[in-house]
């Protein structure tokens, strides 16, 4: 399958910090890239569809201000958490739909980033 | 709104055991319905693709089923390595963003020796 990776795996910070976590997609392009966030024993909750070449589209609740993407390439969409707080700790997994064999729906995800914040 | 509900939220089975994971969902206009596996810290695995009403997939021990309003995931003598957290999504033709996936809250499933 499409392998993407996701770094760092994990980071610890300081709260007031600013942390960036890149999602590559490593042997096919990605126009659209997702960005979800899980808490422990919860599901993927989405925060935001990030688009190459264009704004990210936020759901409802998430914090564009807080919560930074960026879509620079087809292969690379970064999500920075600004000014981070103790409850901004989470996990947080990227993923990326392949196209290049025509769609088949399924997303491949990252291996995800365990962000702390002290 | 799509709702994507599992059950049972945990389940433990002894290794040769066989049994079956519920996907309950509601949406608009189904254009996929996903299972992904998922282990501790880690992304998670693509499994399958169901798009219709009576298909099935098989992989391994796994065989996945589908209706108009639930999916099942049915593990046939499983072994300890099947332990996993199990999660089902579906995607939407009707909503903006039809790639985006509405996951339910996960199976977490224990295989004991």
């Amino acid at each position: 399958g499409a392998v993407v990776s996701q770094h760092p795996s994990w980071v610890i910070c300081k709260s007031g910090t600013s942390v960036k976590i890149e999602c590559r997609s490593l042997d096919f392009q990605a126009t659209t890239m997702f960005w979800y966030r899980q808490f422990p024993k919860q599901s993927l909750m989405l925060m935001a569809t990030s688009n190459e070449g264009s704004k990210a589209t936020y759901e409802q609740g998430v914090e564009k201000d807080k919560f930074l993407i960026n879509h620079a390439s087809l292969t690379l969409s970064t999500l920075t958490v600004t000014s981070a707080h103790p409850e901004d700790s989470s996990f947080y997994i990227c993923s990326a739909a392949l196209f290049g064999l025509g769609f088949t729906g399924e997303l491949f995800f990252g291996e995800g980033s365990r962000l702390t914040v002290l | 709104e799509d709702q994507v509900t599992q059950s049972p939220e945990a389940l433990r089975l002894q290794e040769g055991e066989s049994s079956s994971l519920n996907c309950s969902y509601t949406v608009s206009g189904l254009r996929g319905l996903f299972w992904y596996r998922q282990d501790p810290g880690k992304g998670p695995e693509f499994l399958f693709t169901l798009y219709s009403a009576g298909e099935e997939k098989e992989k391994e021990r796994l065989k996945a089923t589908l209706t108009k309003k639930e999916s099942f995931l049915h593990i046939t003598a499983p072994k300890p390595e099947d332990s996993a957290t199990y999660l089902c999504a579906v995607q939407d033709w009707i909503i903006q963003g039809a790639q985006k996936l509405v996951f339910g809250q996960g199976t977490r499933l224990t295989i004991n020796p």
